[in-house]
C-alpha cells in the first residue's frame, strides 16, 4: 500500500507569487494534517481536516495561507503572495483516528519551499 | 499552550556508545510519541507510550514515559551509524487530535 505522497518535492518561487502544494493521504485515513518545519525547528501545526467536519485552521500563520480537502482524499495547501519567511519544508500527515491517545500520524516526504 | 523541550539539541557520538535523549514538559499528555526523521524525508513513528511509567523496547532503543506523563526519554544502546537522524517527541492531550512536537535532537553517529 502506498504511503502519504506530496508534490512537488521541491518548489522554488519568487517573492509575491502564489504556490500550491499537494498531499495524497493514505487511503482510508480520515484525518489529514499540514505542518511547517523551518530549518532547525520542530513541526509547527498549520491545519487539520477530519472527514466532512469543518477544518481546524487555528495554526495558519496568516490569511495568505489556505487549504482545502476534497472529501477524504487529496488536500492542497495554497500560499498566496509568498514571502521569504515562508521558506520551509511543508509536511502532510494522515491518520486513521482523530483523537489523542492513538493518534499515530503517517507523514509524507514533504515539499521544500524556497522563496527567493 | 503545551510545550515540549528536547535535550540535547545536538549530539555527536562514536559508533558503539550509548546515549539518552530527553523530552520534558510542564504539561500532562495522554500519550507521547517518538519519531525519527532522516534528511529529505518525513518523520517516521518509532513508538507510542500511553501509561505513566511505561517502558517500551525496540531492539536497541528503550523508551520511557514518566510516571506523571510529563516527560519521556529515549535511550539508545551501542549506537550505529544507521541511527543518525532527527529524533522528535510529540505529545497528545486528552481527547485532542493535535500533537505538540518538540524541536528535536539531531543525532550523528560517527563510524
Amino acid at each position: 500500500g502506498a504511503g502519504v505522497s506530496q508534490s512537488p518535492s521541491n518548489k522554488v518561487t519568487e517573492k509575491g507569487k502564489d504556490v500550491e502544494l499537494r498531499c495524497d493521504p493514505i487511503s482510508g485515513h480520515t484525518a489529514l494534517y499540514w505542518y511547517r518545519q523551518r530549518l532547525g525547528q520542530g513541526l509547527e501545526f498549520l491545519i487539520y481536516f477530519q472527514g466532512n467536519s469543518a477544518p481546524d485552521k487555528s495554526g495558519l500563520p496568516s490569511d495568505r495561507f489556505s487549504a482545502e480537502r476534497t472529501g477524504e482524499s487529496v488536500s492542497t495547501l495554497t500560499i498566496q503572495r509568498t514571502q521569504q519567511e515562508d521558506s520551509a519544508v511543508y509536511l502532510c500527515a494522515s491518520s486513521l483516528a482523530s483523537s489523542g491517545r492513538y493518534n499515530e500520524q503517517f507523514f509524507g516526504p514533504g515539499t521544500r519551499l524556497t522563496v527567493l | 499552550t503545551q510545550l515540549l523541550e528536547q535535550s540535547p539539541q545536538f549530539l555527536s557520538i562514536q559508533e558503539g556508545e550509548n546515549l539518552t535523549v530527553y523530552c520534558n514538559s510542564s504539561s500532562v499528555f495522554s500519550s507521547l510519541q517518538w519519531y525519527r526523521q532522516e534528511p529529505g524525508e518525513g518523520p517516521v513513528l518509532l513508538v507510542t507510550v500511553v501509561t505513566g511509567g511505561e517502558v517500551k523496547k525496540l531492539k536497541r532503543l528503550t523508551f520511557q514515559f514518566g510516571d506523571a506523563r510529563k516527560d519521556s526519554s529515549l535511550h539508545i544502546t551501542a549506537a550505529q551509524p544507521g541511527d543518525t537522524g532527527l529524533y522528535l517527541c510529540a505529545g497528545a492531550g486528552a481527547g485532542s487530535y493535535q500533537l505538540t512536537f518538540g524541536k528535536g535532537t539531531k543525532l550523528s553517529v560517527i563510524p
